[in-house]
């Protein structure tokens, strides 16, 4: 099945560590493309946040990591801040939809 | 600094068309693909189409095959949508991206209402 599971939302106090799931399959993910993270800010688009499953772009804090295995990733923020609540999406390549799959986005809320 | 700006949204009646075009500037354009995204109102992103670098390879989603056409001038450095047979579903913000092994830029939208 062509899709990106991302659990709709995730939540943490200022400080505390949260990691956001991204759940793929074997022409996805497991087809050992690459995993994007993307962060949208509320009425802003989308911005790179980890690109090549776990590399931070310049000026990307290294509060953020990425990480993959097998068919699914993980995009790790530690140390919370009040400026990190966005949604936040996955992004893969899929061979069986020759075509881009975002995951459905996760909202993060800082308590 | 990639600079990506999106033009040519705007309420367009279902059955009809509408053309967004995407002026890229800040890199060499004819080096990279591109992709159009788009956002349904409170609604995740959606891959809708992209194009390589020279325009010879287009790919399409599902729900926009055969309604929707990608092009670009790379003399203009520009992309291009044309969408036709639109529906209520197309309603959305849509996206130009430069694509790349190292993840995407994003210009900022421009917002299509499909509305009768």
């Amino acid at each position: 099945q062509s899709v990106l599971t991302q659990p709709p939302s995730v939540s943490g106090a200022p400080g505390q560590r949260v990691t956001i799931s991204c759940t793929g399959s074997s022409s996805n993910i497991g087809a050992n493309y690459d995993v994007h993270w993307y962060q949208q800010l509320p009425g802003t688009a989308p911005h790179l946040l980890i690109y090549g499953n776990n590399n931070r772009p310049s000026g990307v804090p290294d509060r953020f990591s990425g990480s993959k295995s097998g068919t699914s990733a993980s995009l790790a923020i530690t140390g919370l801040q009040a400026e990190d609540e966005a949604d936040y999406y996955c992004q893969s390549y899929d061979s069986s939809l020759n075509g881009w799959l975002f995951g459905g986005g996760t909202k993060l809320t800082v308590l | 600094e990639v600079q990506l700006v999106e033009s040519g949204g705007g309420v367009v009646r279902p059955g009809g068309s509408l053309r967004l075009s995407c002026a890229a500037s800040g890199f060499a354009f004819d080096d990279y693909g591109m992709s159009w995204v788009r956002q349904a109102p409170g609604k995740g992103l959606e891959w809708v189409s992209d194009i390589n670098w020279n325009g010879y390879i287009t790919k399409y989603a599902d729900s926009v095959k055969g309604r929707f056409t990608v092009s670009r001038d790379n003399a203009k450095d520009s992309l291009y949508l044309q969408m036709n047979s639109l529906r209520a579903e197309d309603t959305a913000l849509y996206y130009c991206a430069r694509d790349g092994s190292y993840g995407w830029d994003w210009g900022q939208g421009t917002l299509v209402t499909v509305s009768s």
